[in-house]
């Protein structure tokens, strides 16, 4: 069984700086799917950025990127010059991967809040 | 095009009591799935669907039911509700299961509270 570990509960940066967050997984697979959610106080659930774990090149979208180590299992998270609206719990997420496409299903981490002041 | 809507998107319930918590989506997605959030559990799949008419459960099924006769619906069922169902549920879909990969659309959820 898959498994995804965040280990920190909360974090907080301030406006501007550059923040990571964590997650580790578990699995043996070799065709997988890692995301990022994003979950402000308005409870909706948006999708940061996406890795496939065939790809070495690490996903960047806009101040977000990550750093895929796929044999250390690792998958974190950075945003650069961040902003209040940053402020949310954010969900690191696996899905199994099957020939030509997905297995359908998320598995969830714990979550991290993170809090950007001003 | 209004994605995916849950109704209703607050609700408390007494212990035994029955209620069926509302999907829909217009996007055509034939994969549709549940999940329920717990503070400091992250997401947990309760049932999916991949298409009308198949369903199958997922993580933590146990006193929940679900159907899916219609592309458009996925209709969420607490046969006897207990206040460890306390929770805010979500509703996700996706173009079809292979394409998953690509990210879910979520509805808003809905916060319900059992007493």
């Amino acid at each position: 069984a898959q498994t995804v570990t965040q280990s920190q509960p909360e974090m907080s940066v301030q406006e501007a700086e550059t923040v990571t967050l964590s997650c580790t997984y578990d699995t043996s697979e070799s065709n997988y799917y890692l995301f990022w959610y994003k979950q402000p106080p308005s409870r909706q659930m948006i999708l940061v950025i996406r890795q496939e774990a065939y790809k070495q090149q690490n996903a960047t979208e806009n101040r977000f990127s990550v750093n895929f180590q796929k044999a250390a299992k690792s998958f974190s998270l950075k945003i650069s010059d961040s902003q209040l609206g940053d402020t949310a719990m954010y969900f690191c997420a696996f899905m199994k991967g099957i020939y030509g496409g997905s297995q359908g299903n998320l598995i969830f981490g714990k979550g991290t809040k993170l809090s950007v002041k001003p | 095009n209004a994605g995916v809507t849950q109704t209703p998107k607050f609700q408390v319930l007494k212990t035994g009591q029955s209620m069926t918590l509302q999907c829909a989506q217009d996007m055509n997605h034939e994969y549709m799935s549940w999940y329920r959030q717990d503070p400091g559990m992250g997401l947990r799949l309760i049932h999916y669907s991949v298409g009308a008419g198949i369903t199958d459960q997922g993580e933590v099924p146990n006193g929940y039911n679900v159907s899916r006769s219609t592309t458009e619906d996925f209709p969420l069922r607490l046969l006897s509700a207990a206040p460890s169902q306390t929770s805010v549920y979500f509703c996700a879909s996706s173009y079809n299961r292979d394409r998953a990969n690509y990210g879910y659309t979520f509805g808003s959820g809905t916060r319900l509270t059992v007493v």
